[in-house]
């Protein structure tokens, strides 16, 4: 069965300091993945996405996401996080069809 | 472009209560909706899905109910509500033609059942 796991339900990071959240998938085919982010009271707002047509996937913000099929893994990242990176974010897998799953998130804490 | 109204964004029900929230998206035609539950520190659950009018699955067994009167109108609604019908309920479209079924989402609506 499909699932979506992210690896730490809490990140903390220093402004300026690199930011990895990590995602793992488990799926019979390479699915199409995601990643969302959500500030407080609000939405899911899609960051970037993975849909075969390159490994490397540059999203909104300044994120990057890398499909690595050897490992199952899609880890978000962005070389210097700022105060406003402060949200919570989402993996997301689709093998195609109606049903997304997503992950249980993973909050990111940015330190001044 | 395509934009996704979500009302009302805050409800406080007593249980057994009834409840109907509404789901509309604007500047697209015969998308695909969606209504999740978000509960506190958890993940997203989907609840249901709808390819077109009057064409809805359940995803989850529960006292909640889900229509869809028109193209671009979703409503998610209830008889009676339970305490743990609580969380932050988003619905969401995808273009029926796009094989990732990439979801956009809506504002949500925080619904607190007391």
């Amino acid at each position: 069965a499909q699932s979506v796991t992210q690896l730490g339900s809490h990140v903390s990071v220093s402004e300026g300091a690199l930011v990895l959240l990590r995602c793992n998938y488990s799926s019979s085919v390479p699915p199409y993945l995601f990643w969302y982010v959500q500030y407080p009271n609000q939405g899911l707002q899609l960051l970037l996405k993975y849909t075969s047509a390159a490994t490397l996937v540059k999203g909104i913000n300044g994120f990057e996401a890398e499909f690595k099929k050897s490992e199952t893994s899609f880890h978000l990242t962005k070389p210097s996080a700022h105060m406003s990176d402060a949200a919570e974010y989402f993996c997301a897998a689709n093998t195609g069809g109606f049903k997304t799953i997503f992950g249980a998130g993973t909050r990111l804490f940015v330190k001044a | 472009s395509q934009t996704i109204h979500q009302w009302p964004a805050t409800l406080v029900q007593p249980v057994g209560s009834p409840l109907s929230l509404e789901c509309t998206v604007e500047g697209t035609s015969n998308p695909n909706l969606y209504w999740y539950r978000q509960a506190a520190g958890r993940g997203l659950q989907l609840l249901f899905y709808s390819v077109g009018i009057g064409q809805i699955s359940s995803e989850v067994p529960q006292n909640l109910s889900a229509s869809r009167p028109q193209d671009r109108q979703f409503i998610l609604s209830s008889k009676k509500l339970l305490l743990s019908d609580s969380g932050f309920y988003l619905c969401a479209w995808s273009v029926q033609a796009d094989s990732t079924d990439t979801q956009y989402f809506g504002p949500g609506t925080r619904l607190t059942v007391l």
